[in-house]
């Protein structure tokens, strides 16, 4: 069965700690994706990157930096904690869709990382 | 890409129907109709998605009105593992970015 695997379901840091969550595909996936979630604002896009060592910025990337040094792996880093980063943050993947109208862009999921700052 | 709105909650009974409207007017011509469902504590799973014609798989139905401005999911036999919230998401494909735009969905309670 094709993953997405998030290395650590719960954390509990401290405010100022450098913070790694990391994420690996098993599926070959070109696009990776880190998001955030928090009660009553859904999900957020943090950052994603479409190809090693390529990343974009989200929606949310302040105070996060992340890392794609292989295809299958995807870093996201809190260089210094704070309580406001206390989340579910949730990696996905997908394929890279190469002919507009080819066919759907379908993310598959991890299971999350509960991280919380004290 | 095109807003969408559900409604924040709906309850059904364990065996019924269970369907989930989403509006979507704003719809263009290249993009496709998402259904994501999120148990607690989860990550999001993809049920289904659809551009133009109605689709069917293991999971769900997805319904689409001839002018694409809304959908319906509809899990045929709702049991009480389908207690979720369910997002219906509208994305084109482009070469810039593939991310998909959660909003906050429909929370659906399935009820013995």
């Amino acid at each position: 069965d094709v993953k997405v695997t998030q290395s650590s379901r719960y954390l509990v840091k401290r405010t100022g700690e450098k913070v790694f969550l990391e994420c690996v595909q098993d599926m070959d996936h070109e696009n990776m994706f880190w998001y955030r979630q928090d009660p009553g604002l859904g999900l957020r896009l943090i950052y994603f990157s479409y190809d090693v060592k390529m990343k974009e910025k989200g929606d949310i990337p302040e105070g996060y930096s992340v890392s794609r040094e292989k295809k299958e792996r995807f870093s996201l880093i809190l260089e210094s904690a704070s309580t406001n980063q206390t989340s579910m943050y949730l990696c996905a993947s997908s394929f890279v869709i190469r002919d507009i109208g080819s066919g759907a862009n379908v993310l598959t999921f991890g299971a999350g990382s509960r991280l919380t700052v004290l | 890409d095109a807003k969408t709105t559900q409604p924040p909650s709906m309850d059904c009974a364990e065996g019924r129907a269970a369907n989930l409207p989403c509006n979507h007017s704003t719809i263009s011509g290249n993009e496709y109709v998402y259904w994501y469902r999120q148990i607690h504590s989860q990550g999001p799973q993809y049920i289904i998605h659809g551009l133009k014609n109605n689709e069917t798989n293991e999971m769900a139905s997805l319904i689409i009105t001839e002018d694409r401005k809304s959908s319906t999911l509809i899990l045929p036999h709702a049991t009480l593992r389908d207690t979720a919230v369910y997002y219906c998401i509208v994305r084109g494909n482009s070469n810039s970015g593939y991310a998909l735009n959660f909003g906050k969905g429909t929370s659906l309670l399935v009820t013995p």
